[in-house]
C-alpha cells in the first residue's frame, strides 16, 4: 500500500525567506509523488510530479523538489517565499488500483507568510 | 481549456431534498474523479469512472449516486443527507488512469445540509 506523511501540519516563514515542506513516502515500488497547492476556499493545483525520470523536479511558482529515494522524501521547496504562497499544500501518492488510479493526500501543511 | 468546472459553487439541502452536483471537462480525459474534503482535512476519494464505467466505489453511502452520462460530464446525486455530509465536493478529471498522470481538479462545490 501507498501513503505520504507530511511532517509538519503548519509551517510560518517571512517572505524573502526560503520554504522547506517535508514529506516521507510508503512505497512497494517506485511511487508516482505529487505536490498540489489549494488556496483558501479553492481547488486544487498541481505543483510537480516526479514520476521516475529526473529526481530533482521542477514546478510552477518557483517551487521545486527532489525525490530521495534513500531517505523516502519528496521534500517541496522554494528559495524565496512570496505572499501569495500562502496556502494548503498537499503531497500526494498514486496507486493505480482495479484500473484506475487513486490519489493518497497527506494531511497537508499550511504555510503561513509572515510580512 | 484546461479546466474542470463545477457546478453549483455554492449549494445549501434539507436532509429531504434531491439535488445534484455537475463536473464537465473538454480536455478529452477518460477518467473522472469524485472527492470529499471536510474542513481542515486533505480530500478523500468517492468514485472514479474510467472510459464512462465506475471503476472505484470507496464504500459511499447510496445516498450519494454516481452518473456519468458522457466522456465529458459527471454527476453526483444527493438524497436525504445527513448534516455529516457538509463538505467541500471536489471533481477531477486526468487523461488515462495510470499512477503517473496527474489530476486537474475543479474548484468544488461547498454543499451544506441542515
Amino acid at each position: 500500500a501507498q501513503s505520504v506523511t507530511q511532517l509538519d501540519s503548519h509551517v510560518s516563514v517571512s517572505e524573502g525567506t526560503p520554504v522547506l515542506l517535508r514529506c516521507n513516502y510508503s512505497s512497494s515500488y517506485s511511487p508516482s509523488l505529487f505536490w498540489y497547492v489549494q488556496h483558501p476556499n479553492k481547488g486544487l493545483q498541481l505543483l510537480l510530479k516526479y514520476t521516475s525520470a529526473a529526481t530533482l523536479v521542477k514546478g510552477i511558482n518557483g517551487f521545486e523538489a527532489e525525490f530521495k529515494k534513500s531517505e523516502t522524501s519528496f521534500h517541496l521547496t522554494k528559495p524565496s517565499a512570496h505572499m501569495s504562497d500562502a496556502a494548503e499544500y498537499f503531497c500526494v501518492v498514486s496507486q493505480l488500483q482495479t484500473g484506475a488510479n487513486n490519489l493518497f493526500f497527506g494531511t497537508g501543511t499550511r504555510l503561513t507568510i509572515i510580512p | 481549456d484546461t479546466e474542470v468546472t463545477q457546478t453549483p459553487k455554492h449549494l445549501v439541502m434539507g436532509m429531504t431534498n434531491k439535488k445534484s452536483l455537475k463536473c464537465e471537462q473538454h480536455m478529452g480525459h477518460r477518467a473522472m474523479y469524485w472527492y470529499k474534503q471536510k474542513a481542515k482535512k486533505p480530500p478523500e476519494l468517492m468514485f472514479v469512472y474510467s472510459y464512462e464505467k465506475l471503476s472505484i466505489n470507496e464504500s459511499v453511502p447510496s445516498r450519494f449516486s454516481p452518473e456519468c452520462p458522457n466522456s465529458s460530464l459527471l454527476n453526483l446525486h444527493l438524497h436525504a443527507l445527513q448534516p455529516e455530509d457538509s463538505a467541500l465536493y471536489l471533481c477531477a478529471s486526468s487523461q488515462e488512469t495510470g499512477s503517473d498522470t496527474e489530476a486537474f481538479f475543479g474548484q468544488g462545490t461547498r454543499l451544506t445540509v441542515v
